[in-house]
C-alpha cells in the first residue's frame, strides 16, 4: 500500500498571508507528482505535475517544488487570498507495470483565507 | 481542455438499492478513471475504464458491486450496487487528454455526484 501524506491537514491564514503545505510519497519507484486544487463544490483543477528531481513550477502565486530522493513536495502560495480557500490536493504515481496512469492521493490540506 | 458532464450531481438512496452514474466527455479520451472520496478520507481510485473490455480494479473494489461500461471513448458509466450508509460518498470520474498513458499529463475531473445512503 502507497503512503502519501500531507500536512498540515488544515490552515487558516490571514488574507495576504504565504503559505505552504507538504505532501510526502515514497522516494523509490517515483514517475510523477501531480497537485491539485479542489474548490467545494467544484471539480478537481489540476496545478502542477511535476516528474523530475529539482523540478520548480510556477502558476501566478502558487508554486511547487520536488524533491524524488528524499520523497517530498512544497506548495507555496504568495499573498493569499479568499479565493485561494479550498482542499490542496497531492498525487503520486509510480513507474512501469500495473502502476502507470494511477494516482495515490493525499488527503489533502484545507486551506481557508480569511480576509 | 474538455468538458467533462457527470450524472446525476447528487442522490439520495435507500440501502439495497443500486444507482448509475454517468460521465461524458466532449472529446474521445483512452484514459478514464473512477474515484471515491468517503467521508474524511482520500480520494481513491476505484478503477480503469476500458473501452471495449473489462474494467481494470482496484485492490478491495469488485466488479459486482461496482459494474462498469465503458461502450465507447466518451462515455462511462459507473454503478453502485445494493448500497449500504458505507457507500456514501463523493464519486468522480476523471480523464487523462491527448495521446499516452497520462503519466506526465494531469487528470481532468468531472463535477462528482455526492451520494448519500439512508
Amino acid at each position: 500500500i502507497l503512503n502519501v501524506e500531507q500536512s498540515p491537514q488544515s490552515l487558516h491564514v490571514q488574507e495576504g498571508d504565504s503559505t505552504n503545505f507538504t505532501c510526502s510519497f515514497p522516494s523509490s519507484n517515483f514517475y510523477a507528482l501531480h497537485w491539485y486544487r479542489w474548490e467545494t463544490a467544484k471539480s478537481p483543477e489540476a496545478l502542477f505535475v511535476m516528474t523530475l528531481n529539482g523540478d520548480e513550477k510556477k502558476k501566478g502565486r502558487i508554486s511547487a517544488t520536488l524533491n524524488t530522493k528524499e520523497g517530498y513536495s512544497y506548495l507555496y502560495i504568495k499573498g493569499s487570498q479568499p479565493e485561494d480557500s479550498a482542499t490542496y490536493l497531492c498525487a503520486f504515481m509510480g513507474a512501469g507495470g500495473t502502476s502507470y496512469g494511477k494516482l495515490t492521493f493525499g488527503q489533502g490540506t484545507i486551506l481557508t483565507v480569511h480576509p | 481542455s474538455a468538458v467533462i458532464s457527470q450524472k446525476p450531481s447528487r442522490d439520495i438512496c435507500q440501502r439495497g438499492t443500486s444507482l448509475t452514474i454517468q460521465c461524458q466527455v466532449d472529446s474521445q479520451v483512452t484514459m478514464m478513471f473512477w474515484y471515491r472520496q468517503q467521508p474524511g478520507q482520500s480520494l481513491t481510485l476505484i478503477a480503469t475504464a476500458n473501452q471495449g473490455s473489462e474494467a481494470t480494479y482496484e485492490s478491495g473494489f469488485v466488479i459486482d458491486k461496482f459494474p462498469i461500461s465503458r461502450p465507447n471513448l466518451t462515455f462511462s458509466t459507473l454503478t453502485v450496487s445494493n448500497m449500504s450508509p458505507e457507500d456514501s460518498s463523493i464519486y468522480l470520474c476523471s480523464v487523462v487528454l491527448g495521446p499516452g498513458q497520462g503519466g506526465n499529463q494531469p487528470q481532468h475531473f468531472g463535477d462528482g455526484t455526492r451520494l448519500s445512503i439512508l
